[in-house]
């Protein structure tokens, strides 16, 4: 099956620290890799999607300075918390899918927690 | 983005079967209908998608009503392991949405031995 791997899976650092998630698809090469946040007992919520090679798309109200993403390559996408703040602490998930018409398939989280 | 309307919670029984409704009056044509699951502390997990046809995998069977603005999802023999957070979302995998996923507040499930 596919499997996508995160990481890492938990960071804790302090206030005004950047943080790179990395997201890869192992397996399979993603032409489309997404990236989601998920607040405590609350739903996935889209950030922005990424395509190898051009520009991520960022939904309405993401800061695209704050969340860096970065697909460099077919297997693997970036996301760059910038100066984070505890507001930004939140279960951080990418999925990656090899064409439009495939499910996408999940990593299993990075839970991050600002101080 | 076509609106899915599901229970918040249901229960059974393990080995028992589980039928998981959706429904999505409002999805076009071209939308498949895809389920995903979340257990607790993890990434979503792929489970079953179709357009039109009742559609079986290893994990679930998906059977569309025919005018397709309802579907079940159908586990077989339920196990603890399926306890999680099951999404019904309407997928187009064209057009301006990229084919990006628009996740609603799904159906826990809960498992009892």
């Amino acid at each position: 099956g596919a499997v996508v791997s995160q990481h890492p899976s938990r960071v804790i650092c302090k206030s005004g620290t950047s943080v790179k998630i990395e997201c890869r698809s192992l397996d399979f090469q993603a032409t489309t890799m997404f990236w989601y946040r998920q607040f405590p007992k609350k739903s996935l919520m889209l950030m922005a999607t990424s395509n190898e090679g051009s520009k991520a798309t960022y939904e309405q109200g993401v800061e695209k300075d704050k969340f860096l993403i970065n697909h460099a390559s077919l297997t693997l996408s970036t996301l760059t918390v910038t100066s984070a703040h505890p507001e930004d602490s939140s279960f951080y998930i990418c999925s990656a899918r090899r064409a439009s018409n495939q499910p996408q398939h999940f990593g299993d989280g990075t839970r991050l927690s600002i101080l | 983005d076509a609106k899915t309307t599901q229970p918040n919670s249901m229960e059974s029984n393990e080995e028992e079967p589980v039928h998981l409704p959706c429904n999505h009056s409002t999805i076009s044509g071209t939308d498949y209908i895809h389920w995903y699951r979340q257990l607790p502390s993890q990434g979503p997990e792929y489970v079953i998608h179709g357009l039109t046809s009742n559609v079986n995998n290893r994990m679930a069977s998906l059977a569309i009503a025919e005018d397709r603005k309802s579907s079940t999802l159908i586990l077989h023999r339920a196990t603890l392991r399926d306890a999680a957070v099951y999404y019904c979302i309407p997928h187009n995998a064209g057009g301006t949405s990229y084919g990006k996923l628009t996740f609603g507040q799904g159906t826990i499930l809960t498992v009892h031995p």
